[in-house]
């Protein structure tokens, strides 16, 4: 069975700070994807990693993954309030179907 | 671009009520999904289908159950509502390609009381 773990669950940054999220999973999967959830809402898709070695950066992120170790990290530059919301991690189960297993997620609060 | 539409937003139930979750999707993808979000959790797949009249449990499917007649909506039923199905229901879209992140609607929030 399939089991994805993050951590930290709840990272309290300041403004300007770097940060990395870890998001390690059990089992083979080469497919690996970060979600953003902001309070109340739905989640939006941050990126998608579909190789061993592959880096997406987007603005002060960036997400890297690690077939191997079966690792992906979810890097903050210089983090601002924006950024504050919840991140989660997905792996995908089976390849053919594109289920996803999620982690539990880092609750990410950044401060002034 | 409505994208994926979840009906309706909020309901509460009581005990032993039944009640069909609504989803359907404008994008012609063939995969869909239920997903269940307990407070403070990430998402536990309930559900799923690859495509008309094809469906699969997830890993917790009990006291659910789902049809896919189209490949536009994939209602979820809940038989006998007990206060553990409490949570915020959503469902979502993929295909296989270039893009082959889920698109989310906006949820469901379920009360069982």
């Amino acid at each position: 069975e399939l089991k994805v773990e993050q951590n930290p669950l709840f990272l309290s940054m300041q403004e300007g700070k770097n940060y990395t999220i870890y998001c390690n999973y059990s089992t083979t999967s080469d497919r690996l994807y970060w979600y953003r959830q902001d309070p109340g809402k739905s989640l939006e898709s941050l990126f998608v990693l579909l190789s061993n070695g592959a880096v997406k950066q987007e603005g002060r992120l960036m997400a890297s993954l690690d077939t191997k170790a079966r690792l992906s990290t979810l890097h903050i530059t210089a983090a601002v309030h924006d950024l504050s919301a919840t991140y989660f991690c997905a792996v995908d189960a089976s390849g053919a179907t594109n289920k996803l297993i999620f982690g539990t997620g880092t609750l990410l609060a950044v401060q002034p | 671009n409505a994208g994926v539409t979840q009906t309706p937003k909020f309901r509460i139930l009581k005990i032993g009520q039944s009640m069909t979750l609504q989803c359907t999707q404008d994008m012609n993808h063939n995969y869909m999904y239920w997903y269940r979000q307990d407070p403070g959790m990430g998402l536990k797949l309930i559900y799923y289908s690859v495509g008309a009249g094809i469906t699969d449990k997830g890993e917790v499917p009990n006291g659910y159950n789902v049809s896919r007649s189209t490949t536009e909506d994939f209602p979820l039923r809940l038989e006998l509502a007990a206060p553990s199905q409490t949570s915020v229901y959503f469902c979502a879209s993929t295909q296989t390609g270039l893009r082959p992140e889920a698109f989310f609607g906006q949820g469901t929030r379920l009360t069982v009381v």
